[in-house]
């Protein structure tokens, strides 16, 4: 079974800096997809980014990118120019494909992220 | 994006009730839905994939008897606690995928249940 692993519980940033949340996960397949997604408060989960194993460059999406080191089965996000907005709760989550329509995520624990002025 | 919505987004109820959560996809025929539950400040289980015109896969250790899953269209399913108890309270969040191996999914607004 995979796993995935977020060991920063919460982090805080000062806005326009940049940060970096980081993710491991374990697996014994070759191909798959990461992501990242974002629960505001609100708690409706978004998409900030993913990235599919194969693809040897790192995904960006606007202020947000990632680092994805395949052989160290790491996966970290870097937010860049923070912004208030950008607080929420920040999950990695894994997805084998073999699984086809029906293949499911796998869950971090979370990092709770926090932009102050 | 696509949109996929959730109703109720709160419900209370008494122990011992059954309530039912519907999850719909309102701009595109979803081939899979997936029922997840979330404790406070914790990560989303997974507790059921749903597929329309089938019945669901449980994750183990998840009731079947007790959380009835029902996909019975490409843009509905539904999760209905049964016999509800206040261990039940949670909120619980559905996704929906559209189409393609490793589509992105897209989720609810989640629903909150309280069990009194």
């Amino acid at each position: 079974a995979q796993t995935v692993t977020q060991s920063q519980p919460e982090m805080s940033v000062q806005e326009a800096e940049t940060v970096t949340l980081s993710c491991t996960y374990d697996t014994s397949e070759s191909n798959y997809y990461l992501f990242w997604y974002k629960q505001p408060p609100s708690r409706q989960m978004i998409l900030v980014i993913r990235q599919e194993a194969y693809k040897q460059q790192n995904a960006t999406e606007n202020r947000f990118s990632v680092n994805f080191q395949k052989a160290a089965k790491s996966f970290s996000l870097k937010i860049s120019d923070s912004q208030l907005g950008d607080t929420a709760m920040y999950f990695c989550a894994f997805m084998n494909p073999l699984g086809g329509t029906a293949s499911k995520l796998t869950f971090g624990t979370g990092t709770r992220l926090q932009v102050t002025l | 994006g696509a949109v996929v919505s959730q109703h109720p987004s709160r419900v209370i109820c008494k122990s011992g009730t059954s309530v039912k959560i519907e999850c719909r996809s309102l701009d595109f025929q979803a081939t899979t839905m997936f029922w997840y539950r979330q404790f406070p400040k914790k990560s989303l289980m997974l507790m059921a994939t749903s597929n329309e015109g089938s019945k669901a896969t449980y994750e183990q250790g998840v009731e079947k008897d007790k959380f009835l899953i029902n996909h019975a269209s490409l843009t509905l399913s539904t999760l209905t606690v049964t016999s509800a108890h206040p261990e039940d309270s949670s909120f619980y969040i559905c996704s929906a995928r559209r189409d393609r191996v490793g589509g992105e999914l897209f989720f609810g607004e989640g629903s909150r249940l309280t069990v009194l």
